[in-house]
């Protein structure tokens, strides 16, 4: 267990829909990473959020969104779902945000768009 | 931009043989490298890192990797595999920068050890 919680651990969508991932940091943590991970793309870095503050963009599609909340939890928004969204997001944490700071991985969300 | 490339897609061995998973990335300047592995059904768990000094990496669990920086290369390996190895190693980099944290992964290579 890595201590770092994401919910749900499953959910099945439609197209077109919106859905929102949960993302709980390690306690002495204040760094927030979304990864998305697909069949044809791998692992892709979306955001990285430090403190509240945006840090990072990677690949994220401007339907996606993401935010890091005072108490430090982060949200990951998907909007307007495409069957190609299917894939399993990744929550990370790291104390800082400092290149050497080891990033702990939650367990995933898996969406499937249908 | 930067790349992480694993040839090994999938890598079947018997225990106890050893093991050597490739890693080549592209970046000319300073990197930060990193092996992470996932276990069935289990999250990713870093296994060692690299930053600066001895090129040789032990992690846990006795893997170990090797810089080589003429090479562009961060090979990860093993002695002696156990069954419990069996999982998906991934080989990662963040470009040494400050505030550059986030990593670019490698396609993963799935690692199978027949008892």
């Amino acid at each position: 267990d890595s201590g770092v919680t994401q919910t749900p651990k499953h959910l099945i969508t439609a197209t077109g829909q919106r859905v929102t991932l949960r993302c709980s940091p390690r306690s002495e943590d204040l760094s927030v990473y979304w990864y998305q991970q697909s069949l044809d793309q791998g692992l892709q870095f979306l955001i990285h959020y430090y403190n509240g503050e945006e840090r990072a963009k990677g690949n994220i599609l401007e339907r996606f969104s993401a935010q890091q909340f005072p108490d430090l939890h982060s949200e990951l928004n998907l909007s307007s779902l495409e069957l190609g969204d299917s894939a399993l997001y990744f929550c990370a944490s790291s104390v800082e945000g400092r290149e050497f700071d080891t990033q702990y991985f939650g367990p995933g969300t898996r969406l499937t768009v249908l | 931009a930067q790349s992480v490339s694993q040839h090994n897609h999938h890598v079947i061995l018997s225990e106890a043989a050893s093991l050597e998973l490739g890693c080549n990335y592209s970046y000319g300047g300073t990197v930060n490298l990193f092996w992470y592995v996932q276990y069935p059904g289990q999250h990713l768990q870093l296994l060692l890192k690299y930053f600066s000094g001895d090129p040789l990496v032990k992690g846990i669990k006795g893997f170990e990797a090797e810089f080589i920086k003429s090479k562009f290369s961060f090979n990860l390996r093993k002695p002696s595999v156990q069954w419990s190895d069996t999982a998906e190693y991934f080989c990662a980099v963040n470009v040494g920068q400050t505030g550059a944290n986030n990593l670019f992964f490698g396609t993963g290579t799935r690692l199978t050890v027949i008892p």
